[in-house]
């Protein structure tokens, strides 16, 4: 089974919606990041958090939200989804002693 | 921030060529990785290699941290290599936070 799971794997949805995707880690990693990706660019971080009480915004985070429910769950939620927010999501964790990074199958947003 | 450039960013192969691909970074690092992006989107950890070098099958790579670069070697290339190959960097007291460089498409040709 993969270390780092994401639901859904891929959405389509409205312009206005709100839209929760959902991430999981085995791993066992306290931290745990959300990329977004563009077409024919690398990752951006959009969020990330060291533990359950402690989240960060990253470089983009306006748009989005995040909730870390527990040490192995960690959502990002589009409150009213845009159609500039169609992209491919990434969620990661990372080693504690290493920061290596591990990342989930992603999830293909598309808003029209 | 830390600034990433690979190159190239296109590659063409003929199935069974040797090629290498090189990330440059502006600071001093304490994480670089190099991943693959298949076909298929999902990013896969090639590397863990912030100094020195490592193997493993066909591929290896070497991070010369002194001089800010890294290379990614890829040897008897098969058609299951093509997609986007990635170096991300990680440093100083950021050391969380991974910059991706813009990655090379690299396509093997039968």
């Amino acid at each position: 089974d993969a270390d780092v799971t994401q639901t859904p794997r891929n959405r389509i949805t409205k312009t206005g919606k709100r839209i929760m995707l959902e991430c999981s880690q085995t791993k066992g990693h306290d931290r745990m990041y959300w990329y977004r990706q563009d077409p024919g660019l690398g990752l951006r971080l959009i969020y990330y958090s060291f533990d359950v009480k402690d989240i960060n915004k990253g470089e983009i985070s306006d748009g989005y939200s995040v909730s870390r429910q527990a040490q192995a769950k960690f959502s990002l939620s589009l409150e009213s989804a845009i159609p500039n927010q169609t992209a491919l999501y990434f969620c990661a964790t990372s080693d504690p002693l290493t920061y290596e990074q591990y990342f989930g199958p992603g999830t293909r947003l598309t808003v029209t | 921030g830390i600034q990433v450039e690979q190159s190239p960013p296109d590659l063409i192969l003929q199935e069974g060529a040797n090629s290498t691909l090189r990330c440059n970074f502006s600071d001093s690092v304490n994480n670089l990785q190099w991943f693959h992006q298949n076909p298929w989107g999902q990013l896969i950890n090639l590397f863990y290699i912030p100094s020195g070098t490592k193997q493993n099958g066909r591929l290896s790579a070497t991070t010369v941290a002194t001089e800010r670069y890294s290379l990614l070697y890829i040897s008897s290339s098969q058609t299951t290599d093509s997609g986007v190959y990635f170096c991300a960097v990680a440093s100083g007291g950021s050391n969380y936070k991974l910059t991706f460089g813009k990655g090379t498409l690299l396509t093997v040709n039968p």
